[in-house]
């Protein structure tokens, strides 16, 4: 049972143009969403966060949109860099103190066409 | 900081050896989490452990898992006999808590069972 789900493997965009990563969820009880980068042979690293009592959270040229209604979120990247071709996954947590565990979706491949 | 740091970081075995991987989490981080990351399921979590306390080891595939935290600063996961299917990259993360969610991670892992 996937909780998290990134239905695109893969996607390409030109250099300079938007890349909109999406992400849809199925547990309500999930209260805050991060993105991850990952480069081969690397562990994924941190990028972007928002809470759910947020819609949009910026970060330079990131911005992560949350539609909640939809269980649904987005990242956008604008404008793509050839160095923003990674592997991009999305994950969601229910926050508690006895550590937060984060569920991750299977990731989305960008590739930015110089 | 060193980070999350991870050994070996490729492991070649034969099919029914037993393979140890191991991680030393982030000074003073009190969760530790251990992934595996395949193409069909992405980040997938095995177990994680709180204040060197397994919380949930509900992913762990089977009985051949097996995940030990005896300090904080050390954690290994076990596989015991190996099979061709356990060929994953595995990855271990720690998280401050303190209602960070935010997971850093190691280089990871790459099994390779043969």
């Amino acid at each position: 049972d996937q909780q998290v789900k990134q239905n695109s493997p893969s996607l390409s965009v030109q250099e300079g143009r938007i890349s909109i990563l999406n992400c849809d969820y199925t547990n309500s009880m999930f209260d805050y969403f991060l993105w991850y980068k990952k480069y081969p042979a690397e562990g994924p690293t941190f990028l972007i966060s928002i809470s759910s009592i947020k819609d949009k959270n910026e970060d330079g040229r990131f911005t992560v949109f949350l539609n909640k209604s939809a269980k649904h979120l987005s990242l956008h990247i604008v404008p793509s860099q050839p160095g923003d071709s990674a592997v991009y996954f999305c994950a969601a947590s229910v926050q508690k103190s006895s550590g937060d565990k984060l569920t991750f979706g299977t990731g989305t491949r960008l590739a930015v066409r110089p | 900081d060193a980070g999350v740091i991870q050994s070996p970081r490729h492991e070649v075995t034969e099919m029914g050896q037993e393979v140890t991987l191991r991680c030393k989490p982030i000074s003073g981080h009190n969760s530790l989490f251990w992934y595996r990351q395949t193409m069909m399921r992405g980040l997938e979590l095995l177990i994680y452990f709180n204040n060197n306390v397994p919380i949930d080891d509900s992913g762990m595939p089977e009985d051949r898992f097996s995940a030990k935290m005896p300090n904080a600063s050390f954690s290994t996961l076990k596989i015991q006999p190996s099979e061709p299917r356990d060929s994953a990259v595995y990855f271990c993360a720690s998280n401050p808590g303190r209602e960070i969610p935010e997971a850093f991670f190691g280089q990871g892992t790459r099994l390779t069972v043969v």
